[in-house]
């Protein structure tokens, strides 16, 4: 049975701050999605990656296949990045980690 | 605004109610997903459709019933639910064969 770690739970950092967000995966997977839902439900998905590293804007993406991880990256943050950070596997079935809350002051 | 809409964004029902959950979307995705996200849990599939046909059921009870009369829309009917059944119903939609899932606003459903 494949399950999603996601750590830190909760992150509270300054603007500006270099974020990360881990996630780790017990088995093999087609694809990894990060999505980010902000306060009141909405989700956007931001990356889905099945190797290497993608960029978006302040938005980094990276995956070790061989060490089942990956990790999500946003450069100079802003109070608008505040939301909660979810990492889904897809291997027969998708399952989502229990998100990371991010916290970002002015 | 991802395209995808859904209504109402806020429900309030007895565990006598029947309701229904709506969905919809025109980006010309074929794919469709109704997931439920609870307190403190992580996001749950419920539903998929693929082409109007249900490919997934990730045993969910039945008095959620899923219905999908085209690509475009997909509706959760809800009938004698359950105070545990209180989250956030989140819809989404893809592309067939797309990488990319768009979602929903959610519908903050309360079971009283």
């Amino acid at each position: 049975k494949n399950e999603v770690e996601q750590s830190p739970q909760n992150l509270t950092a300054q603007e500006g701050e270099f974020i990360t967000i881990n996630c780790s995966y017990s088995v093999g997977i087609s694809a990894l999605h990060w999505l980010q839902q902000h306060p009141g439900g909405g989700i956007v998905s931001l990356f889905m990656l099945s190797s290497g590293k993608k960029k978006h804007g302040r938005l980094i993406a990276t995956i070790n296949i061989q060490e089942k991880h990956s990790s999500l990256h946003i450069t100079a943050s802003h109070p608008r990045d505040s939301a909660v950070y979810i990492c889904a596997i897809r291997d027969d079935k998708i399952i989502f980690g229990k998100g990371t809350r991010l916290h970002i002051l002015p | 605004e991802t395209g995808v809409t859904q209504t109402p964004r806020h429900l309030v029902m007895g565990m006598t109610n029947k309701k229904s959950l709506k969905c919809e979307q025109h980006l010309g995705h074929n794919a469709m997903y109704w997931y439920k996200q609870s307190a403190k849990k992580p996001l749950e599939l419920m539903f998929v459709y693929n082409f109007k046909e249900q490919t997934e059921n990730n045993s969910v009870p039945s008095r959620f019933s899923p219905e999908c009369p085209n690509s475009s829309h997909l509706f959760l009917h809800l009938h004698t639910l359950q105070p545990e059944d209180s989250a956030l119903y989140l819809c989404a939609s893809r592309r067939q064969g797309g990488t990319e899932a768009f979602f929903g606003q959610g519908t903050r459903l309360t079971v009283v």
